[in-house]
């Protein structure tokens, strides 16, 4: 596609379900990342998809928050028994790699509100 | 973590300069970007050093010292329309992607 597509655009889900998240990245981008963004607050690092290399984890805060890519492309970000402090903006960010100077392009993001 | 600082709020007039400042660890760096993000919409990029000095792309420079582990992004013309967050993200050795808190600037008349 396009641009970096992220679904749904909007969640509403209760405490206790499990939620997924999805990111279509522009084809071509090797490089995938997640963030979080709590209102007024900036960009928190998740998760960051290269290739066929293991993904880099260290920013997922618990055991409820785990992802995945198939074939190097699609990506899904899983939250299970949602919290309320779960509550945020998730976005996705795709990029090349191996070229210096390349931005991340970032997707529209899904608001998940966990009531 | 990334140890990425920038300040949390800026106000500047409309048609003055501001510079907006950013620090950040220099161990693994392997450039510095500039990101803008109006409320309730995604990041959009601005601007991206890797080497020192400064680079100019029509209103809005940014430049980087790597050695000093410090970056600025300079806004001249302000507009009404940059009101905006502005974020500061540092690139690592194995590409990954580290933002900062971001600087939210208000332009008034």
């Amino acid at each position: 596609g396009a641009g970096v597509s992220q679904s749904p655009s909007n969640k509403v889900t209760e405490k206790g379900k499990d939620v997924e998240l999805r990111c279509d990245p522009i084809s071509g981008h090797t490089a995938l990342y997640w963030y979080r963004q709590s209102l007024g607050q900036g960009l928190e690092f998740l998760i960051y998809f290269q290739g066929n290399s293991a993904p880099d984890k260290s920013g997922l805060p618990s055991d409820r928050f785990s992802a995945e890519r198939t074939g190097g492309s699609v990506s899904t970000l899983t939250i299970q028994r949602t919290q309320q402090e779960d509550s945020a903006v998730y976005l996705c960010a795709s990029s090349l790699i191996g070229q210096d100077g390349t931005e991340a392009f970032f997707g529209q993001g899904t608001r998940l509100t966990v009531v | 973590g990334q140890n990425i600082d920038q300040p949390t709020e800026m106000t500047a007039t409309e048609g003055a300069i501001v510079q907006i400042n950013c620090t950040y660890q220099t161990s693994g760096f392997n450039g510095l970007f500039w990101y803008q993000q109006h409320a309730g919409e995604a990041p959009t990029f601005l601007s991206y050093n890797v080497l020192d000095g400064l680079e100019e792309k029509g209103r809005f420079s940014s430049f980087l010292s790597r050695s000093k582990g410090y970056s600025y992004l300079l806004l001249k013309e302000l507009q009404m329309k940059d009101s905006a967050s502005y974020l500061c993200a540092r690139r690592t050795g194995a590409n990954n992607l580290f933002f900062g808190t971001g600087t939210r600037l208000t332009v008034i008349p």
